[in-house]
C-alpha cells in the first residue's frame, strides 16, 4: 500500500506568489520522519526541509516551511515567493524504523511550473 | 568531496544480459539505499542497508540483488535483466536517522 501520497500531479503558480503542495502519510509508529525534495529536469535531488515526528514546531528553511499536521498525517510543503527556478518535480518521502534499519520512500511526486 | 558516485551512468543491455550497478560513498555514511524512478511512479525503493553487512528488501526487489561490500559501497546486481526493467537508478546515503539522504546523479538504464 502507498505510505505517501501525494494528490496534486501538477501545479501552476504564478512568480512572487506562495504555494502549497500537499503530502499524506500512512503510518502506525510513533516515531519517523518526513522529508521534502526537488528533482529539476536536470534530474539532480535536492534535500529540502525536514520534520521529525517528534518535533514541536514546523521546520522552516528559507523560502520552505513544512505545514506539519500531526493529527490528520499531512506535511505540506510551502514555498513563499515563487521564483522561475522552483518549477522541478518535488516529492515527499518518510523515514520509517525497520528490524534492519529505517527506510526511506517517497511519494509520486507533484510537478510545479512556476510562470512569469 | 564527491558525495555518492554511480557508475555507468548510462547503460543499454539486451534482454537476458547481466550488469551490476556500482555506487559508492565518501561521506562516510551509515545508510544506503537504491531506488528506481519511472515516469508517474515517483522513487521506488528498491534495497537498502543500515550498516555494513546488513541488507533488506524495499517495495520492488524482484529482479534484484544488492551487496553491501563495505561501509563505502553497495552495488546493485540485475542477474537476468528485462525491458520492464528500463528505468532510472539512483543510489543515495545518509549518516543518520534524521538526517537527509544524498543522492548520486542516476543510472539511465534501457533493457532492449
Amino acid at each position: 500500500a502507498q505510505k505517501i501520497t501525494q494528490t496534486q500531479p501538477g501545479m501552476f503558480v504564478q512568480e512572487k506568489e506562495a504555494v502549497t503542495l500537499d503530502c499524506t502519510y500512512d503510518t502506525s509508529d510513533p516515531s519517523y520522519g518526513l522529508f521534502w525534495y526537488k528533482q529539476p529536469s536536470s534530474g539532480e535531488m535536492i534535500f529540502l526541509i525536514y520534520q521529525g515526528s517528534y518535533d514541536q514546531q514546523n521546520a522552516t528553511e528559507g523560502r520552505y516551511s513544512l505545514n506539519f499536521q500531526k493529527a490528520r498525517k499531512s506535511a505540506n510543503l510551502v514555498i513563499s515567493a515563487s521564483q522561475l527556478g522552483d518549477s522541478a518535480m518535488y516529492f515527499c518521502a518518510m523515514r520509517e524504523d525497520t528490524n534492519s534499519g529505517y527506510a526511506l520512500n517517497f511519494g509520486k511526486g507533484t510537478s510545479l511550473l512556476v510562470t512569469p | 568531496n564527491a558525495g555518492v558516485t554511480q557508475t555507468p551512468k548510462f547503460q543499454v543491455l539486451k534482454t537476458g544480459q547481466s550488469m551490476t550497478l556500482q555506487c559508492a560513498q565518501d561521506m562516510n555514511h551509515n545508510s544506503m539505499y537504491w531506488y528506481r524512478q519511472d515516469p508517474g511512479m515517483g522513487l521506488r525503493l528498491i534495497y537498502y542497508s543500515a550498516s555494513e553487512g546488513t541488507t533488506d528488501k524495499g517495495e520492488v526487489p524482484n529482479g534484484y540483488n544488492v551487496s553491501r561490500l563495505n561501509k563505502r559501497e553497495f552495488s546493485l546486481r540485475l542477474e537476468s535483466a528485462a525491458p520492464s526493467q528500463t528505468s532510472v537508478y539512483f543510489c543515495a546515503s545518509s549518516l543518520m536517522r534524521n538526517t537527509e539522504a544524498f543522492f548520486g546523479q542516476g543510472t539511465r538504464l534501457t533493457v532492449v
